[in-house]
Protein backbone atom coordinates (compact mmCIF):
# COMPACT_ATOMS: atom_id res chain seq x y z
CA UNK A 1 0.00 0.00 0.00
CA UNK A 2 1.63 3.49 -0.86
CA UNK A 3 1.63 5.85 1.78
CA UNK A 4 0.62 9.25 1.21
CA UNK A 5 2.06 12.27 2.90
CA UNK A 6 0.74 15.83 2.45
CA UNK A 7 2.64 18.82 3.36
CA UNK A 8 2.01 21.21 4.98
CA UNK A 9 -0.75 20.64 7.61
CA UNK A 10 -2.18 24.12 7.14
CA UNK A 11 -1.39 27.05 4.58
CA UNK A 12 -1.91 30.23 5.62
CA UNK A 13 -2.73 32.68 2.45
CA UNK A 14 -4.40 36.15 1.29
CA UNK A 15 -6.77 36.07 -1.66
CA UNK A 16 -4.81 36.36 -4.90
CA UNK A 17 -1.84 34.56 -3.15
CA UNK A 18 -0.31 31.40 -5.02
CA UNK A 19 -0.64 28.17 -2.88
CA UNK A 20 1.45 25.22 -3.48
CA UNK A 21 0.63 21.71 -1.93
CA UNK A 22 2.67 18.63 -1.64
CA UNK A 23 1.82 15.54 -2.32
CA UNK A 24 4.48 12.60 -1.45
CA UNK A 25 4.28 8.79 -2.24
CA UNK A 26 6.27 6.39 -0.10
CA UNK A 27 6.95 4.72 -3.37
CA UNK A 28 7.08 5.29 -6.90
CA UNK A 29 3.62 6.03 -8.10
CA UNK A 30 1.87 6.29 -11.13
CA UNK A 31 0.86 9.41 -12.39
CA UNK A 32 -2.11 7.74 -14.03
CA UNK A 33 -3.45 6.93 -10.93
CA UNK A 34 -2.85 10.20 -8.68
CA UNK A 35 -6.13 12.62 -8.28
CA UNK A 36 -6.35 15.57 -6.01
CA UNK A 37 -10.25 16.87 -4.28
CA UNK A 38 -11.38 19.92 -2.96
CA UNK A 39 -13.32 19.53 0.67
CA UNK A 40 -15.07 22.46 1.98
CA UNK A 41 -16.95 21.98 5.35
CA UNK A 42 -19.94 20.15 5.54
CA UNK A 43 -19.46 19.36 1.55
CA UNK A 44 -18.45 16.03 -0.37
CA UNK A 45 -15.40 15.92 -1.23
CA UNK A 46 -14.93 17.25 -5.35
CA UNK A 47 -12.39 15.72 -7.72
CA UNK A 48 -10.34 18.29 -8.94
CA UNK A 49 -7.24 16.70 -10.93
CA UNK A 50 -6.58 13.13 -12.30
CA UNK A 51 -3.89 11.27 -13.83
CA UNK A 52 -1.94 14.23 -11.54
CA UNK A 53 -2.55 17.15 -13.96
CA UNK A 54 -5.28 16.75 -15.92
CA UNK A 55 -8.23 19.15 -15.05
CA UNK A 56 -11.89 17.58 -14.22
CA UNK A 57 -14.63 18.93 -15.59
CA UNK A 58 -15.12 22.46 -14.96
CA UNK A 59 -12.18 23.25 -12.82
CA UNK A 60 -10.93 26.37 -13.39
CA UNK A 61 -7.56 26.64 -15.16
CA UNK A 62 -6.16 28.46 -11.82
CA UNK A 63 -5.59 24.95 -10.42
CA UNK A 64 -2.63 22.94 -11.86
CA UNK A 65 -1.14 19.69 -11.00
CA UNK A 66 2.46 18.08 -11.56
CA UNK A 67 4.45 15.53 -10.41
CA UNK A 68 5.95 12.26 -11.13
CA UNK A 69 7.52 9.46 -9.23
CA UNK A 70 6.98 10.36 -5.74
CA UNK A 71 6.59 13.84 -5.35
CA UNK A 72 3.73 15.61 -6.67
CA UNK A 73 2.14 19.40 -6.51
CA UNK A 74 -1.26 21.03 -6.63
CA UNK A 75 -0.60 25.06 -7.58
CA UNK A 76 -3.70 27.20 -7.15
CA UNK A 77 -2.11 30.43 -9.27
CA UNK A 78 -4.18 32.86 -7.26
CA UNK A 79 -6.79 32.34 -4.81
CA UNK A 80 -10.20 33.08 -4.27
CA UNK A 81 -12.58 33.52 -2.06
CA UNK A 82 -13.93 29.89 -2.45
CA UNK A 83 -10.53 28.15 -2.91
CA UNK A 84 -10.66 28.12 0.95
CA UNK A 85 -10.59 24.46 1.73
CA UNK A 86 -9.28 21.17 2.50
CA UNK A 87 -7.36 19.42 -0.20
CA UNK A 88 -6.15 15.39 -0.54
CA UNK A 89 -4.09 13.85 -2.73
CA UNK A 90 -5.20 10.20 -3.57
CA UNK A 91 -3.70 7.31 -4.97
CA UNK A 92 -3.98 3.66 -6.15
CA UNK A 93 -1.31 1.26 -5.38
CA UNK A 94 -2.91 -2.25 -5.11
CA UNK A 95 -6.04 -0.45 -2.79
CA UNK A 96 -6.77 3.50 -2.74
CA UNK A 97 -5.28 5.37 -0.33
CA UNK A 98 -5.54 9.26 0.44
CA UNK A 99 -3.21 11.31 2.24
CA UNK A 100 -4.51 13.12 5.36
CA UNK A 101 -5.01 16.45 3.67
CA UNK A 102 -3.31 20.37 3.16
CA UNK A 103 -5.93 23.08 5.15
CA UNK A 104 -5.79 26.17 2.89
CA UNK A 105 -6.81 28.69 5.63
CA UNK A 106 -7.20 32.83 4.83
CA UNK A 107 -4.41 34.56 6.19
CA UNK B 1 -27.00 15.38 -14.40
CA UNK B 2 -25.23 12.52 -12.35
CA UNK B 3 -26.53 12.06 -8.65
CA UNK B 4 -26.03 10.38 -6.14
CA UNK B 5 -28.02 10.10 -3.05
CA UNK B 6 -26.99 7.97 0.22
CA UNK B 7 -29.35 6.88 3.04
CA UNK B 8 -29.78 4.14 5.98
CA UNK B 9 -26.88 6.37 8.14
CA UNK B 10 -28.15 5.34 11.72
CA UNK B 11 -27.00 5.15 15.71
CA UNK B 12 -25.75 1.64 16.18
CA UNK B 13 -24.30 -0.28 19.07
CA UNK B 14 -21.08 -1.72 18.62
CA UNK B 15 -21.42 -5.08 17.15
CA UNK B 16 -24.30 -4.45 15.52
CA UNK B 17 -25.48 -3.96 11.75
CA UNK B 18 -26.64 -1.59 8.88
CA UNK B 19 -27.43 -1.66 5.55
CA UNK B 20 -26.18 1.78 3.45
CA UNK B 21 -27.87 2.58 0.28
CA UNK B 22 -26.87 4.57 -2.46
CA UNK B 23 -29.28 5.26 -5.12
CA UNK B 24 -27.87 6.55 -8.48
CA UNK B 25 -29.54 8.64 -11.50
CA UNK B 26 -27.78 10.71 -14.34
CA UNK B 27 -25.31 7.64 -16.15
CA UNK B 28 -25.22 4.39 -16.94
CA UNK B 29 -25.31 3.03 -13.55
CA UNK B 30 -24.26 -0.87 -14.94
CA UNK B 31 -21.36 0.42 -16.60
CA UNK B 32 -19.65 2.19 -13.77
CA UNK B 33 -17.89 0.37 -10.92
CA UNK B 34 -18.32 2.29 -7.89
CA UNK B 35 -16.58 3.21 -4.36
CA UNK B 36 -17.41 3.68 -0.72
CA UNK B 37 -15.53 6.25 0.76
CA UNK B 38 -15.62 7.21 4.72
CA UNK B 39 -13.97 9.69 6.68
CA UNK B 40 -14.27 9.92 10.51
CA UNK B 41 -15.43 13.17 12.91
CA UNK B 42 -13.00 15.94 12.18
CA UNK B 43 -10.68 13.49 9.86
CA UNK B 44 -9.63 12.61 6.81
CA UNK B 45 -10.87 10.24 3.57
CA UNK B 46 -10.61 6.64 3.85
CA UNK B 47 -11.72 4.12 0.78
CA UNK B 48 -13.54 1.47 2.14
CA UNK B 49 -14.74 -0.59 -0.97
CA UNK B 50 -15.22 -1.09 -4.40
CA UNK B 51 -17.54 -3.31 -6.75
CA UNK B 52 -17.41 -3.46 -10.59
CA UNK B 53 -19.95 -2.26 -12.99
CA UNK B 54 -21.52 -5.53 -13.52
CA UNK B 55 -20.95 -6.64 -9.52
CA UNK B 56 -19.00 -9.77 -10.28
CA UNK B 57 -15.64 -8.39 -8.67
CA UNK B 58 -15.28 -6.60 -5.27
CA UNK B 59 -12.71 -5.40 -3.31
CA UNK B 60 -12.69 -4.02 0.55
CA UNK B 61 -9.94 -1.97 2.92
CA UNK B 62 -8.08 -4.43 5.39
CA UNK B 63 -10.15 -2.38 7.96
CA UNK B 64 -13.68 -4.12 6.95
CA UNK B 65 -13.16 -6.69 5.39
CA UNK B 66 -14.84 -9.97 6.44
CA UNK B 67 -17.17 -7.16 8.07
CA UNK B 68 -18.20 -5.42 5.15
CA UNK B 69 -19.83 -6.54 2.00
CA UNK B 70 -20.85 -4.62 -0.60
CA UNK B 71 -23.49 -4.95 -3.45
CA UNK B 72 -25.87 -3.49 -6.28
CA UNK B 73 -28.57 -4.44 -7.86
CA UNK B 74 -28.39 -2.53 -11.27
CA UNK B 75 -32.13 -2.81 -12.44
CA UNK B 76 -32.84 -0.26 -9.58
CA UNK B 77 -29.52 1.77 -9.79
CA UNK B 78 -28.50 1.27 -6.15
CA UNK B 79 -25.60 0.48 -4.74
CA UNK B 80 -24.76 -1.41 -1.38
CA UNK B 81 -22.93 -1.35 2.07
CA UNK B 82 -23.74 -4.26 4.44
CA UNK B 83 -21.99 -3.47 7.51
CA UNK B 84 -22.11 -5.87 10.54
CA UNK B 85 -19.52 -6.58 13.55
CA UNK B 86 -19.71 -2.76 13.81
CA UNK B 87 -17.18 -1.05 15.63
CA UNK B 88 -16.78 2.46 17.38
CA UNK B 89 -14.20 3.17 14.80
CA UNK B 90 -16.55 2.35 12.21
CA UNK B 91 -18.55 5.89 13.17
CA UNK B 92 -17.94 8.18 9.91
CA UNK B 93 -19.95 9.87 7.11
CA UNK B 94 -19.99 7.23 4.25
CA UNK B 95 -20.03 8.21 0.83
CA UNK B 96 -20.84 6.48 -2.86
CA UNK B 97 -18.47 7.82 -5.17
CA UNK B 98 -18.66 7.08 -8.78
CA UNK B 99 -15.23 5.59 -10.55
CA UNK B 100 -14.27 7.47 -13.31
CA UNK B 101 -12.47 4.90 -15.57
CA UNK B 102 -10.03 5.61 -18.88
CA UNK B 103 -9.20 3.40 -21.65
CA UNK B 104 -6.49 1.26 -21.19
CA UNK B 105 -6.19 2.38 -17.72
CA UNK B 106 -9.00 1.77 -15.59
CA UNK B 107 -10.04 3.38 -12.71
CA UNK B 108 -8.43 6.65 -12.22
CA UNK B 109 -10.31 8.63 -9.84
CA UNK B 110 -13.59 9.45 -8.43
CA UNK B 111 -15.25 11.98 -10.42
CA UNK B 112 -18.85 12.00 -8.68
CA UNK B 113 -19.77 11.99 -5.09
CA UNK B 114 -23.17 11.49 -2.96
CA UNK B 115 -23.98 14.05 0.23
CA UNK B 116 -23.07 11.40 2.84
CA UNK B 117 -24.83 9.71 5.34
CA UNK B 118 -23.36 9.42 9.06
CA UNK B 119 -22.90 5.44 10.69
CA UNK B 120 -22.64 6.41 14.65
CA UNK B 121 -20.95 2.93 16.51
CA UNK B 122 -22.18 4.05 20.30
CA UNK B 123 -23.59 2.50 23.03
Amino acid sequence: EIVLTQSPGTLSLSPGERATLSCRASQSASSTYLAWYQQKPGQAPRLLIYGASTRATGIPDRFRGSGSGTDFTLTISRLEPEDFAVYYCQQYGGSWTFGQGTKVEVK
Amino acid sequence: EVQLVESGGDLVQPGGSLRLSCAASGFTFSSNPMSWVRQAPGKGLEWVSAISGSGDNTYYADSVKGRFTISRDNSKSTLYLQMSSLRAEDTAVYYCAKEKRITPAGTVAFDYWGQGTLVTVSS
